[in-house]
């Protein structure tokens, strides 16, 4: 069965501080994805990344990094040099074969200034 | 603007009553996807649709039903509804394979 596993519920860092966030996942299938999703105060779904499961290589966009290391199946996001608009919700996500999306409960992050 | 329309944005009725919520997918997406977020269930995967046809189901209950219509618009039918069911519901459209999800922005359901 698939499963995503977002062990830090809530993450609290002040202005320019790193952080990370973890995702693990598990999964019976050889293809999977991966996404990240990041929901602000105002509600909607706003994706960041996905990744294949024959990728591993790591992806830096601006300030947000991801590591995929498929041998602890984990799939982590690293904000460097947060920012108060990154207040949000972030979720990882896994689909499969079958399509759907498997969501992981989610990581609230609050960056205070 | 995703491409994924979902209406109505906010819907408020009493308990029992029955609603319909509505997705028009994205372009040239053949699948659709509902999903409910309440507080304490975090994103949970209700039903998927592709093409006309139910392709999975999730954690839907009984009083809750869908259906996906020739011109691939959803519709997800909630009645007998309960406090509990107060929730966002997101709708997402696909192409084949997972390889990307678009969501809509919501309808935010207040049962009262």
């Amino acid at each position: 069965a698939q499963k995503v596993t977002q062990a830090q519920t809530e993450i609290s860092v002040v202005e320019k501080e790193d952080v990370t966030l973890d995702c693990v996942y598990e999964t019976r299938d050889t293809t999977y994805y991966l996404f990240w999703y990041k929901q602000p105060p105002s509600g909607e779904l706003v994706f960041l990344i996905r990744r294949n499961s024959f990728d591993e290589q790591n992806e830096i966009s601006g300030r947000y990094s991801w590591n995929f290391q498929k041998s602890t199946s984990s799939f982590n996001f690293t904000i460097t040099a947060s920012q108060v608009v990154d207040s949000a919700v972030y979720f990882c996500a896994l689909s499969e074969a079958t399509d759907k999306l498997i969501f992981g409960t989610g990581t609230r992050l609050q960056v205070f200034p | 603007d995703s491409g994924v329309t979902q209406t109505p944005k906010h819907l408020i009725t009493a308990t029992g009553q029955r609603v319909t919520l509505r997705c028009s997918p994205r372009s040239g997406d053949l699948s659709v996807y509902w999903y409910q977020q309440s507080l304490d269930q975090g994103l949970q995967f209700l039903i998927q649709y592709y093409n006309g046809e139910e392709r999975a189901k999730g954690n839907i209950l009984e009083r809750f039903s869908a259906q996906q219509f020739p011109d691939l618009h959803s519709e997800l039918n909630l009645s007998s509804l309960e406090l509990g069911d107060s929730a966002l519901y997101f709708c997402a459209s696909s192409v084949p394979g997972g390889w990307g999800y678009t969501f809509g922005s919501g309808t935010r359901l207040t049962v009262v």
